[in-house]
């Protein structure tokens, strides 16, 4: 099984909403991502898990909340969006949680599309 | 100047060609390099990755990285109309807790 799985595929909220991303993987890997993809653009790393703990934030605004409750799940909780935050939301996963080696196979879900109204 | 370098595209080849794509670099302490595979609305799908200079061959695809030009290419034998998408490089340095740089991205489209 080499599939990372998220959920919802879409989500529409106003600025005033909470909701929740969600991210499985069962290939045992080690650290999870969270990545923001805004239309013909490449996706930008918003947060690294290796081993469940967070080790890399890229100066994402704290709207943007993320959480690993567990080596197979990520979650990244969303409060008070803007507009501009309407983008796709990639989760992916990597075998290798550190080291040399870390990140550089990365498995991408299919995102979740989301548009802040 | 930007840390990785794509031709945006968009790229359009008949069916049966071979696709060239191509990405440059600045950082010389880039040691891994992986190209992706995106069609729209989905996730990128990991197609290659290749460690420091030489070739690797997967099937009709081949990785090219050429360090002591700061150039990496991915080629398509036989393209395919299931080919039409988006192709980003990426790559990292060999550190620990490094993140993944990725290009732009080059849009693809191979007409039958």
């Amino acid at each position: 099984d080499t599939e990372v799985t998220q959920t919802p595929k879409h989500l529409v909220m106003g600025m005033t909403n909470k909701k929740s991303l969600k991210c499985e993987q069962h290939m045992g890997h080690r650290a999870m991502y969270w990545y923001k993809q805004k239309a013909k653009k490449p996706p930008e790393l918003m947060f690294v898990y290796s081993y469940e703990k967070l080790s890399i934030n890229e100066s994402v605004p704290s709207r943007f909340s993320p959480e690993c409750p567990n080596s197979s799940l990520l979650n990244l909780h969303l409060h008070a969006l803007q507009p501009e935050d309407s983008a796709l939301y990639l989760c992916a996963s990597s075998p290798q949680g550190q080291g040399a080696e870390f990140g550089r196979e990365q498995y991408f879900g299919p995102g979740t599309r989301l548009t802040v109204t | 100047q930007k840390e990785v370098e794509q031709d945006p595209g968009p790229l359009s080849v008949p069916e049966g060609a071979i696709v060239s794509l191509n990405c440059t670099y600045s950082n010389s302490a880039f040691q891994y390099f992986m190209w992706y595979r995106q069609y729209s609305r989905k996730g990128p799908e990991l197609l290659m990755y290749t460690y420091s200079s030489g070739n690797k061959e997967d099937g009709r695809f081949t990785a090219q990285v050429d360090k002591s030009s700061k150039y990496i290419s991915l080629f398509i034998r036989d393209s395919q109309p299931s080919d039409s998408a988006t192709y980003l490089c990426a790559m990292r340095r060999k550190t620990s807790y490094d993140k993944v740089i990725f290009g732009p991205g080059t849009s693809l489209s191979v007409i039958p």
